[in-house]
């Protein structure tokens, strides 16, 4: 199985920049795609889609949310930082079945 | 607008079984991709399953941690897409979604999930 390693946490202050990185045991690349995709997820909620394809913004998601990376190493950036940004943000690859999640980062406010 | 509405969860004993189901709407259901994945308390998502659409012959993937024991089909002419989970363990317990997708697409649109608890 693909591996997702992510930080347990991250701290930010309100409209500064918030770096979310996810590294992979193995290469999620495949014919020029990236098969990296991240979710935010609020208490009591489905997770929701903000990037696909690494660097894809999802319909309705605001230009803040940004995406890149390749290979293994690959990071979700908000910025600004706003108060609704509180939530659990996953990485999750679909290179290779299993499909696998990160365990996810929660973001909170300093 | 998409829809997907989980239901059939509940208490259920160790060793038990459960088929829950996801009624979908908004979109043409045949097309597309569907699968199924859980988040026990306090832990990241888990994919479950994956049923291809009838263009491609509504073959079937599985993690591991599952196969052999649930079993993910679909109904294309009521839109509902299901999950038959056997021989329930207390591991199991989570909250169940269903999501629609393409190939190997992300997962665009979730349910709102149903709760399995795997109690004595």
């Amino acid at each position: 199985d693909i591996v997702l390693t992510q930080s347990p946490a991250l701290a930010v202050s309100l409209g500064q920049r918030a770096t979310i990185s996810c590294k992979t045991n193995q290469n999620v690349d495949y014919y020029g795609n990236s098969y990296m995709h991240w979710y935010q997820q609020k208490p009591g909620q489905q997770p929701k889609l903000l990037i696909y394809l690494a660097s894809n913004l999802a319909s309705g998601i605001p230009a803040r949310f940004s995406g890149r990376g390749s290979g293994t190493d690959f990071t979700l950036t908000i910025d600004p930082v706003e108060a609704d940004d509180t939530a659990t943000y996953y990485c999750q690859q679909s290179r290779n079945l299993p499909w696998t999640f990160g365990g996810g980062t929660k973001l909170e406010l300093k | 607008e998409v829809k997907l509405l989980e239901s059939g969860g509940g208490l259920v004993q160790p060793g038990g079984s459960l088929r829950l189901s996801c009624a979908a709407s908004g979109f043409t259901f045949a097309d597309f991709y569907m699968s199924w994945i859980r988040q026990s308390p306090g832990k990241a998502p888990e994919w479950l399953s994956f049923i291809r659409n009838k263009a491609n012959s509504y073959t079937t993937e599985y993690n591991p941690s599952v196969k052999g024991r649930f079993t993910i089909s679909r109904d294309d002419t009521q839109n509902v897409l299901y999950l038959q989970m056997n021989t329930l363990r207390a591991e199991d317990t989570a909250i169940y979604y269903c999501a629609k997708h393409e190939q190997a697409a992300p997962f665009a649109y979730w349910g709102q999930g149903t709760l399995v608890t795997v109690s004595s």
